[in-house]
Order: C-alpha cells, then sequence, then structure tokens
C-alpha cells in the first residue's frame, strides 16, 4: 500500500533547540496533516497544509507543503519541556475523494534534562 | 466545543470475550472513523461512516470486529472474541472534510 517515510524516527534534543522533521512520499498528495500524540491521547491536529508551497504557522510550528506534493516538513524553534511527545505526518492523496489518510509512523521528540 | 469522547479509556479482557467501544463525534462532523493503533506506530483505518453508512470498511477484519452507527451520530466497535494480537489503542475520529480530529482512544489489553 501506500507509504509515506517520516523521519527521524526519534529525536534527542537540548531544551531551546530547533526541530525539524520530514515526511516524504513516491505520491503526491493533495493535503499534508502535521498531528502530536502524547501518552494515553489521541492525536491532535497541529497544521492542516492544503497547496504546494504552503507555509503556515502555528505559534513556534511552522510546517510547509512541498513543491513537488510528495513532501512536507515541520519546524519547532525553541523547543520546550511540553513539546515531548509523538508527531505524526499524515496525507491525503491526490485524486482521493474519500479523505483517506495515509500516515507516516512518527517521529518521537525527546528532550534531554 | 466538546470534542470526540470515547468510553471506555481502559479495557481489560481475556481472550475470547467481547469487548466493545463508544464514540461520540464532535457535533456536526458527518463523517467518523475508526481507527486501530499499535505502539510505535500510526493509527490504521478499520472503518468510515458517511452519516450512517459505512462508505469504506475494507480494512475492518470482519469475522470478529462489527461496527454500527444507526442513528448517524454515536458508533460502537465491537470484537467478538478478542485475540490476543487485538491488544491495541482504538481510536475513534470525526470530520466534516480533510481535518480529522481525535478522540483520548480506549487502551484494550487482551490478556
Amino acid at each position: 500500500g501506500q507509504q509515506l517515510n517520516q523521519s527521524p524516527q526519534s529525536m534527542f534534543i537540548q531544551e531551546g533547540e530547533d526541530v525539524s522533521m520530514n515526511c516524504t512520499s513516491s505520491s503526491i498528495f493533495n493535503t499534508w496533516l502535521w498531528y502530536k500524540q502524547e501518552p494515553g491521547e489521541g492525536p491532535v491536529l497541529l497544521i492542516a497544509l492544503y497547496k504546494a508551497g504552503e507555509l503556515t504557522s502555528n505559534g513556534r510550528l511552522t510546517a510547509q507543503f512541498g513543491i513537488t506534493r510528495k513532501d512536507s516538513f515541520l519546524n519547532i524553534s525553541a523547543s520546550i519541556p511540553s513539546d515531548v511527545g509523538i508527531y505524526f505526518c499524515a496525507g491525503q492523496l491526490l485524486g482521493d475523494s474519500n479523505y483517506q489518510l495515509i500516515w507516516g509512523a512518527g517521529t518521537k521528540l525527546i528532550i534531554k534534562p | 466545543e466538546a470534542g470526540v469522547v470515547q468510553s471506555p479509556r481502559y479495557k481489560i479482557i481475556e481472550k475470547k470475550q467481547p469487548v466493545a467501544f463508544w464514540c461520540n463525534p464532535i457535533s456536526g462532523h458527518n463523517t467518523l472513523y475508526w481507527y486501530r493503533q499499535n505502539l510505535g506506530q500510526g493509527p490504521e483505518l478499520l472503518i468510515r461512516y458517511e452519516n450512517e453508512e459505512a462508505v469504506d470498511d475494507s480494512q475492518l477484519p470482519k469475522d470478529r470486529f462489527s461496527a454500527e452507527r444507526l442513528k448517524g451520530v454515536d458508533s460502537t466497535l465491537k470484537i467478538q472474541p478478542a485475540e490476543l494480537g487485538d491488544s491495541a489503542v482504538y481510536l475513534c475520529a470525526s470530520s466534516l472534510a480533510n481535518e480529522q480530529f481525535f478522540g483520548p482512544g480506549t487502551r484494550l489489553t487482551v490478556l
């Protein structure tokens, strides 16, 4: 089936550092969504992207829809302890009218004390 | 505005027993999804409803899983009988269009 390659799988960073993660695919997407999931909770939508090249911010988070429509990245600036969690990308394939999301495997963010 | 509500939050059962999960979506959201999430993985779609109609159940293991959304609002997902491999988090989500909003999930442990 369709797959999204999400990297890195995990990140160990110091508080205050910037974070960057991305998702790539061989298929073309018309929607990219970035979610954060904390232990014991469901994924929470952070940013939604709908146009190639679109750059959208949500506080310290910035995400971009790649020009080729096959990738997206998420940046977190000046990380803080509450940023800890698993970040998932999810995309909807171009031409899919069912709104089915293809999910990445997640990037686990850990902040070193 | 209330989010997606799921219950129970946790369930521990022995294998071969039945189990049911309940979901109440965000008010006005016609589309409802049930996902299964295994540890360290992203959610996997089990079934999608548009109002009361199941429009995509291709990933639902129909020999033991069933779901219903009789009035097009809340939904129930059932497993009968449960197997050890069914241990996972079962997530419900709802949407108006592309953006899906998730409930907290039900963590199922089958012993």
